[in-house]
């Protein structure tokens, strides 16, 4: 089974720029997790997307936002971009619908970097 | 509010000995528990999970123990291999009602040959 992947693999942007960034499901998964992974902040989430629905949302401002579409891929979109923003977006596949005991297995990342 | 700590930056083991990693949680709603490992530029890898009704959970070398009262579990991997070098996160969520994971800090391990 392939893994999840995520595409484009490296950005750069400048600041003020928008961008989306689009990640793909192991098959039959439906849950649909974003992570930003920062040096200062760790890994934190940023929303979570399960048939075709925002279900939990982390605590980052609506500049950030995402989508899920009917084939559970989803897309991620940051708006007005900040230096602030350059992290490895990560994106993340479930089974589960609700937490349960299904892991969430993440692709390889997207690089942003703000100029 | 770091939920999930990892307080050792990084530990170097022996190849062939064991590598026992930590971590601690404050959040008493948290019941499953999982181990990634991550090298840089790359995702997390998911290693091994535990669910709260547990206290160990098995898999090849890996080794994944709960102290529920304590808040704290640890990973073991016996034996060490070189491979094994890269930096592990332990991470954490409420088993029911959402899937977004709670990270630490996470620890560099580094296997001498």
């Amino acid at each position: 089974k392939a893994g999840v992947t995520q595409t484009p693999r490296y950005l750069i942007k400048t600041r003020g720029q928008q961008v989306t960034l689009s990640c793909s499901p192991i098959s039959g998964h439906r849950s649909v997790s974003w992570y930003q992974q920062t040096p200062g902040q760790g890994l934190q989430f940023l929303f979570e997307y399960f048939s075709e629905t925002q279900r939990n949302k982390g605590n980052f401002p609506g500049r950030f936002s995402g989508r899920q579409f009917s084939n559970s891929r989803s897309e991620m979109n940051v708006s007005t971009l900040e230096l602030g923003d350059s992290a490895l977006y990560l994106c993340a596949s479930s089974s589960s619908q609700a937490g349960g005991t299904s892991a969430q297995y993440f692709g390889p990342g997207t690089r942003l970097l703000v100029l | 509010d770091q939920q999930v700590k990892q307080n050792s930056p990084s530990l170097s083991v022996q190849e062939g000995r064991i590598s026992i990693l930590n971590c601690d949680y404050t959040n008493s709603m948290f019941d499953y528990f999982l181990w990634y490992k991550k090298y840089p530029a790359e995702g997390p890898t998911f290693l091994i999970s535990i669910s709260s009704i547990k206290d160990k959970n098995e898999d090849g070398r890996f080794t994944v123990f709960l102290n529920k009262s304590a808040k704290h579990l640890s990973l073991h991997i016996v034996p060490s291999q070189p491979g094994d070098s890269a930096v592990y996160f332990c991470a954490a969520r409420k088993e029911t009602g959402a899937n977004n994971l709670f990270f630490g800090t996470g620890t560099r391990l580094t296997v001498i040959p």
